[in-house]
Order: C-alpha cells, then structure tokens, then sequence
C-alpha cells in the first residue's frame, strides 16, 4: 500500500459525457501529479500540482483539467468523453517534487471505460 | 520530446535465473527510477538513482545510473515467482522546476517453472 488513494476504482460512462476522478496524497506529500495509462501510448504524464498550484504540463487534452485543494487532495476532470480516453488513470504523490526527492509513489488507478 | 527505450520487451526465463532490463534515453536525466506494476494495480517504486554511476541496491534487485546520464539498467538475481510482472524505467530532468516522469514502454517478465 502505497498511501495514495484514488476514486472510484471503476467508472463506466458514455461519450461526451463528463466525469470527476478524485486522488489524496500520501500523507505530508505537497505534490500530485496524474497520468494516464493505455495499450498503445504505456504511461503518459498529464500534470502536476504542487501546494494547490499547477507546476507542470504534459499530454494533457484540452478537454481535461485538474485541481488541488487546500487539503492537498486533487481531482481530474474529464470531459467531452470519447472512446480513445478509456484507459487507467494513476495518481501519485511525492515529498516536494521541486527541490527533490523526486520518487513519486502511485495510487491504485481508476479505470475509465468510455 | 524525451523518449525512452526499453528492452527487452518481454523475458521468459526459467525459475532461479537471473535478469537483466536496460532503459536508454534520447536526452539527459537527472533522475532514474523503476518501477514494477501487476495486472489492475498501481506502478510501484523498486529504486531511485540521483547520480550518475551511481550502483543501488534493493534485496535482489540492483539497478545502475548510467555514466552518460542516458541509461540506466536494472538486474533481478535468482527470479522467483513473484517476480513476474511489468517493470517500467522513468526518467525526469527536474533543474529547479518538477516535471512529470517520462516511462519508458516497459518488460513483461514471465518466470516458467
């Protein structure tokens, strides 16, 4: 067990839709960072907050968007659904994510299917 | 942008034998990590690499940081069962401001009896 944990663990919805994954933290880390997983393109980095505040960008879709709250718990919002965005979306956390160290532990994963 | 390439895509070795995967990259890293994910579950962390040459060890797992700082190879000693899995190098080159990792496709271990 990592400490991260990620919700729901299954999520079944339709195209264009919207839906809202949501993550917590290992407890004391400040940095979130979310990626999504599929059979063709393996583990893609999507973004990465840091105490609330978005620090870096990835392959992210215009259509996604994500979050931190104060609490440090962060939310990935997907929207306009289509087939391709299907896949396993990870959460993990790290320390700082600034200065280091940069280990990043992963939650669980929610499995999207679209 | 940053690629990884790893290799060997899959392993199929008997039990007790032991395995060697390599991750190199187009670009500079400042950061190695391996990681190690089973069906429906999450990556996790095997062992981190900060600098290069750098040798490191974890049980039966040793992993090295490149001297060039553009690969890094990880060797499992005497393989057992649960070893069998998919395991992903990663990369960051994080200089003052984080950035997400970049993974490379990963190996899928398999361990015959």
């Amino acid at each position: 067990d990592s400490g991260v944990t990620q919700t729901p663990k299954h999520l079944i919805t339709a195209t264009g839709q919207r839906v809202t994954l949501r993550c917590s933290p290992r407890s004391g880390d400040l940095s979130v960072y979310w990626y999504q997983q599929s059979l063709d393109q393996g583990l893609q980095f999507l973004i990465q907050y840091y105490n609330g505040e978005e620090r870096a960008k990835g392959n992210i879709l215009e259509r996604f968007s994500a979050q931190q709250f104060p609490d440090l718990h962060s939310e990935l919002n997907l929207s306009s659904l289509e087939l391709g965005d299907s896949a396993l979306y990870f959460c993990a956390s790290s320390v700082d994510g600034l200065a280091g160290p940069y280990e990043q532990y992963f939650g669980p994963g929610t499995r999207l299917t679209v | 942008g940053q690629q990884l390439n790893q290799s060997p895509q899959s392993m199929f070795i008997q039990e007790g034998e032991d395995v060697s995967m390599n991750c190199t990259s187009s670009s500079i890293f400042n950061t190695w990590l391996w990681y190690k994910q089973d069906p429906g579950e999450g990556p996790v962390l095997l062992i981190a690499l900060y600098k290069a040459g750098e040798l490191t060890s974890n049980g039966r797992l040793t992993a090295q940081f490149g001297i060039t700082r553009k690969d890094s190879f990880l060797n499992i000693s005497a393989s057992i069962p649960s070893d069998v899995g998919i395991y992903f190098c990663a990369g960051t080159y994080s200089g003052g401001g984080a950035d997400g990792l970049t993974f490379g496709k990963g190996t899928h271990l398999i361990i015959q009896p």
